[in-house]
């Protein structure tokens, strides 16, 4: 059984600081980690993904990937505002399978 | 580029009719998904197609759910009858391939008195 799990929340961060989100999976065969960002009432938008162990950047946000310990975190730099969302975590096994996502951390940065 | 779109963004219904959504994926990709969204079970992957052709339907609750897709560029998800507990938010999505970082449509918001 696939499992992606995420600390719901809320995740409540002052402005300018950063936010850490952090997940979790089962599957120690999981090959690539993604990120997506959906606000309320909206549509899951993807941030970033990361296929190997260590950092990736992109702009304020850097994903970092430790597959021995199989966890996978979203680091977010001078938080703003209009960060405040829900934080999805999704994993691939690779191969034909989709993806599995963790149910969410709803992070809030408060001005 | 025009994104995945879907119809009709909202959707209010009686219990027992039949309901129709439909999804466009982005030109291109192969890889096509169905996904229902709620508050107490969060982003549930309901099935998916590869090459038109559906691959995992594990995640169909019963069989009121259906899911085609004739051609690369079409597909739609069919409940009859439908239930309230169907309520939700179901997002089609689609990718290069399974494994790839998928890009989601608007959602439909369907609502079953």
């Amino acid at each position: 059984q696939k499992e992606v799990e995420q600390n719901s929340g809320p995740l409540s961060v002052p402005e300018g600081a950063i936010a850490s989100l952090n997940c979790t999976y089962s599957d120690r065969g999981s090959q690539s980690f993604f990120w997506y960002r959906q606000y309320s009432g909206k549509s899951p938008e993807l941030i970033m993904f990361i296929y190997s162990n260590g950092d990736k950047e992109d702009g304020r946000f850097t994903a970092q990937l430790n597959k021995a310990s199989q966890y996978v975190s979203l680091l977010i730099r001078d938080s703003q505002p209009s960060d405040s969302a829900t934080y999805l975590c999704a994993v691939n096994l690779g191969g034909a399978d989709g993806l599995t996502f963790g149910k969410g951390t709803h992070l809030i940065i408060q001005p | 580029d025009a994104g995945v779109i879907q119809s009709p963004r909202h959707e209010v219904t009686e219990m027992g009719q039949e309901v129709t959504l439909r999804c466009k994926p982005i030109s291109g990709h192969n890889s096509l998904f169905w996904y229902r969204q709620t508050m107490m079970r969060g982003l549930e992957l309901l099935i998916y197609f590869n090459n038109n052709v559906p691959i995992d339907d594990s995640g169909m609750p019963e069989d009121r759910f259906s899911a085609k897709m004739p051609n690369a560029s079409f597909s739609t998800l069919k409940i009859q009858p439908s239930e309230p507990r169907d309520s939700a938010v179901y997002f089609c999505a689609s990718s290069l391939a399974p494994g790839n970082e998928q890009y989601f449509g608007p959602g439909t918001r369907l609502t079953v008195t």
